[in-house]
């Protein structure tokens, strides 16, 4: 079946520091999500992206989708004590609709 | 507020005992979702209901059933929990298939069976 991964699983930076994390897929994907989870909270949609080689940015955090959508990266410019959580990727898996999400990548950002 | 609703929050259940999650949305999405989180493992899809009156199975159904009550509801039942269901359990929904909005999630029931 369809693989999603996710490096790093841990990230610890300082605080003003930038931060990204990688998501490859097997398997060619239709759309990517991605969604932070606070530590002890729930995941929260971001964004979602369509086009090969999309680019989108919220603020500090820029989003890419490869030209291949097979790999996507979330990119954080200096992080705040805010950014901590654990960012995930989601994509849906051949001829599913539905997403599989990967591991996740924990952000430590240390004041 | 508006979201998803999932109850109870907490729940200690010993091997064998059977419980029911509650998971309610108002948003008036068709698609419903249920989640099981492990650490360092993400979120492993349980079932699903792409729309009301339908349920599949996901990546790890063993051990749970659901109902798609109405709309608005869709319940995840653990018929024998076993030590290896203690997880945090997530509903999510929807507005349809491959939604552009993602999804909606609940703010998890953390179970742990004895």
């Amino acid at each position: 079946g369809q693989q999603v991964m996710q490096i790093p699983q841990y990230q610890h930076v300082q605080e003003g520091e930038d931060f990204t994390t990688y998501c490859n897929s097997s398997t060619t994907l239709s759309n990517i999500q991605w969604y932070k989870q606070r530590p002890g909270g729930h995941p929260v949609f971001l964004i979602q992206l369509v086009k090969s080689g999309e680019v989108k940015k919220q603020k500090r955090l820029t989003f890419q989708f490869g030209e291949a959508k097979k790999n996507s990266s979330l990119h954080i410019t200096a992080t705040q004590t805010t950014d901590v959580g654990t960012y995930f990727c989601a994509g849906p898996s051949g001829g599913s609709y539905i997403p599989t999400f990967g591991r996740g990548t924990s952000l430590i950002v240390h004041p | 507020n508006a979201g998803v609703t999932q109850t109870p929050k907490f729940q200690v259940l010993k091997t064998g005992q059977s419980m029911t999650l509650q998971c309610a949305q108002d948003m008036n999405h068709n698609s419903m979702y249920w989640y099981r989180q492990d650490p360092g493992m993400g979120l492993r899809l349980i079932y699903y209901s792409a729309s009301e009156g339908t349920t599949d199975k996901g990546e790890v159904p063993n051990g749970y059933n659901v109902s798609r009550l109405n709309k608005r509801e869709f319940s995840l039942r653990l018929e024998s929990a076993a030590p290896s269901q203690t997880s945090v359990y997530f509903c999510a929904s929807s507005e349809r298939q491959g939604s552009d909005y993602g999804y909606t999630f609940g703010s998890g029931t953390r179970l742990t069976v004895v």
